[in-house]
């Protein structure tokens, strides 16, 4: 089974800094990879999916971007970041060529933003 | 897209009792519909799906029914303890898209 690894845990940065997440996962080939930001209270929000390394779809225009430098590392980053982007957010990865399978999440990184 | 409509959002029961979550979904061609529970600052994780070729699937205590006609499916919880105290995800996907997911419902379980 996959694992998927996320670090740091916890962050915290100040307004206007920059930021980079950075997701590896053990276990999987070509799997899809996503980013999901989970604000305090809230729902699950899609950000960024891959299906493939280079292949970044965005869901919700914004100030963070995403990047898939190899099959198994999907990184989020932001060149200056807002008091908005403060949230908990996860990766999570679905192998591909299984049909309808589950999501799988790492444990997440808490940014919070000053 | 999909909308997935998720209710209700905070759900208090008394141990021992019976929880149901309810969730309704858009589009007919889901075919897929996993529930997930995230502990208070954890990951969400996977505790139940089903696919649309079955109508219910139950797994000691907690069991989901699916009405593909009505377009809504449920969480059962049965014999609660407070460590199902969680907030509980419903999502609803067809083959190969991404993951729609329900806002959430917050499970309070009293001792």
């Amino acid at each position: 089974s996959q694992t998927i690894h996320q670090w740091p845990a916890t962050l915290v940065q100040p307004v206007g800094s920059p930021l980079s997440l950075e997701c590896t996962v053990e276990g999987a080939s070509n799997p899809n990879l996503y980013w999901y930001r989970q604000a305090a209270g809230r729902g699950l929000q899609l950000l960024f999916y891959s299906v493939g390394v280079g292949q970044i779809s965005s869901e919700v225009p914004q100030n963070l971007s995403a990047s898939r430098p190899q099959d198994r590392q999907f990184i989020l980053s932001s060149k200056k970041l807002l008091l908005s982007d403060s949230g908990f957010y996860l990766c999570a990865c679905l192998r591909q060529g299984l049909g309808n399978s589950p999501l799988h999440f790492g444990n997440g990184t808490r940014l919070t933003v000053t | 897209g999909e909308n997935v409509e998720q209710h209700p959002s905070t759900l208090s029961v008394q141990e021992g009792d019976s929880a149901v979550i309810k969730c309704t979904y858009s589009d007919s061609a889901s075919n897929y519909f996993p529930w997930y529970k995230q502990e208070l600052g954890k990951r969400p994780q996977l505790i139940i799906d089903i696919r649309s070729n079955v109508g219910e699937k139950k797994d000691q205590r907690i069991a989901v029914t699916l009405n593909k006609t009505a377009k809504h499916f449920s969480l059962h919880i049965t014999e609660t303890q407070p460590e199902d105290s969680a907030v509980y995800f419903c999502a609803a996907s067809r083959r190969y898209s991404t993951l729609t997911f329900g806002k959430g419902t917050m499970l309070l379980v009293s001792p």
